[in-house]
Parts: C-alpha cells; sequence; structure tokens
C-alpha cells in the first residue's frame, strides 16, 4: 500500500530558529499533499495544500512567511516553520494521495505520514 | 458552523462488546465521501472505512462497519468485538466533491477506552 514517511519524528528547537519538516510518498507519486496541524487533545487542521510545481494554498489564518511550503518533487513536500515560536509547538501531519496511478476516485484514501512533534523552547 | 461533528469527546467499551461512534456532518454538495480514521497514541493516523455519498450499501471492513444515514447526514462507526487495541482517538471526516485532490475536513474526535 501507499507509504508517506515524514522526517523528522521529534524536534526541539530553540525560539527563533527554523525548523524543516520532510514529507515524502515512497511508493506513489503525489501531485497534491496535505499539511495538517494538530494541538494536544485536538482535531487536525489543514494549514496548507501543497501543489507539486506551484505555490501552496495556505488556509484561512495560516501564515504563509511563516510556514514555508515547497513542493519541489513529485515524491517530496517540505514545511519549514520559520522563526519559531513556543506558540507553533504542535504536531504537524502531512498526508498525500496516490492519485495519478489511482485517478481521482472518490474512495482515494488520504494516506498520512506518522507526524512530527515539534516543540520550541 | 461544523462541517463534521462528533459529539462524543470519550466512550467506554467493555472488551468483546460492541461500540457506536457518532458522526453528523453537514454539506451542501451532492457527491462527497466520509472518512474514519484512527489516532493511536503514537500519533499515525490510520484509515478505516470509506463510505461515497452515492453508495447504497454500508461500507463495512472487517470489524468496522459504517452505519450510513443520508437523510440524517449521519456516518456513525460501529465496531464489533472490541478488543484493547481499539483504544485509540477515532476521527470522522469528510471530503466534499469527489475529486481526489480535495481535502478532508475532520471532526473533534472521540477519544475510544477499551476496558478488560
Amino acid at each position: 500500500g501507499a507509504v508517506v514517511s515524514q522526517h523528522p519524528s521529534w524536534v526541539i528547537c530553540k525560539s527563533g530558529t527554523s525548523v524543516k519538516i520532510e514529507c515524502r510518498s515512497l511508493d506513489f507519486q503525489a501531485t497534491t499533499m496535505f499539511w495538517y496541524r494538530q494541538f494536544p487533545k485536538q482535531s487536525l487542521m489543514l494549514m496548507a495544500t501543497s501543489n507539486e510545481g506551484s505555490k501552496a494554498t495556505y488556509e484561512q489564518g495560516v501564515e504563509k512567511d511563516k510556514f514555508l511550503i515547497n513542493h519541489a518533487s513529485l515524491t517530496l513536500s517540505t514545511l519549514t516553520v520559520t522563526s519559531a515560536h513556543p506558540e507553533d509547538s504542535s504536531f504537524y501531519i502531512c498526508s498525500a494521495r496516490d492519485s495519478i496511478s489511482h485517478g481521482i476516485s472518490g474512495a482515494n484514501v488520504l494516506t498520512f505520514g506518522a507526524g512530527s512533534r515539534l516543540t520550541v523552547l | 458552523a461544523q462541517k463534521i461533528t462528533q459529539t462524543q469527546p470519550g466512550m467506554f467499551v467493555q472488551e468483546k462488546e460492541a461500540v457506536t461512534l457518532d458522526c453528523t456532518y453537514d454539506t451542501s454538495d451532492q457527491s462527497y465521501g466520509l472518512f474514519w480514521y484512527k489516532q493511536p497514541s503514537s500519533g499515525e493516523m490510520i484509515f478505516l472505512i470509506y463510505q461515497g455519498s452515492y453508495d447504497e450499501q454500508n461500507a463495512t471492513e472487517g470489524r468496522y462497519s459504517l452505519n450510513f444515514q443520508k437523510a440524517r447526514k449521519s456516518a456513525n462507526l460501529v465496531i464489533s468485538a472490541s478488543q484493547l487495541g481499539d483504544s485509540a482517538m477515532y476521527f470522522c471526516a469528510m471530503r466534499e466533491g469527489l475529486n481526489a485532490g480535495n481535502m478532508l475536513t475532520f471532526g473533534g474526535g472521540t477519544r475510544l477506552m477499551v476496558k478488560p
């Protein structure tokens, strides 16, 4: 089945530094990847839709300059949290769909990475 | 208005019994898909079951079944013969339209705890 790899799983950084999180589709190509954010004991909130070869589409309230998304290839999207602050501490999860080989069937399932837990001190 | 509502923040169930997790949704689209995901404490999101808006039969996947009541806009998850390993967060999600590029919107989740 489709596998999405997310790295790193855990990261602790100092306030003011930038952190890059990678999301890779290992055995399929993904023209679109989604980045979600999840605070403790809360649901997943979509941050942005990452489109291969073009600019990401950000949800309302998400700062595009704060959360830089790059989808440079069909198998890799990166999320960079710039100048991280403690309030950015969260669980970040990427997801992708094998929309090329499986077409646009509504049953096409979104596969999630294992998530990246960011703690900003 | 919330697109996906899960009214049960937490549920207990005795091992080997069945449990129903509630999910209601709100959409004006005729074409949509409904999903259930399980999130154990490790954080990964595990796909459980899918129901398309045009599917006439309720979806089933092993011990999981989806009680789809279109007129009521509900898509409850039924887990039969609960196991200790079923203890986790469960999220209901919806994709509006049938385009695979459309995003998923998640409900608030239900924490299921299976008692031995």
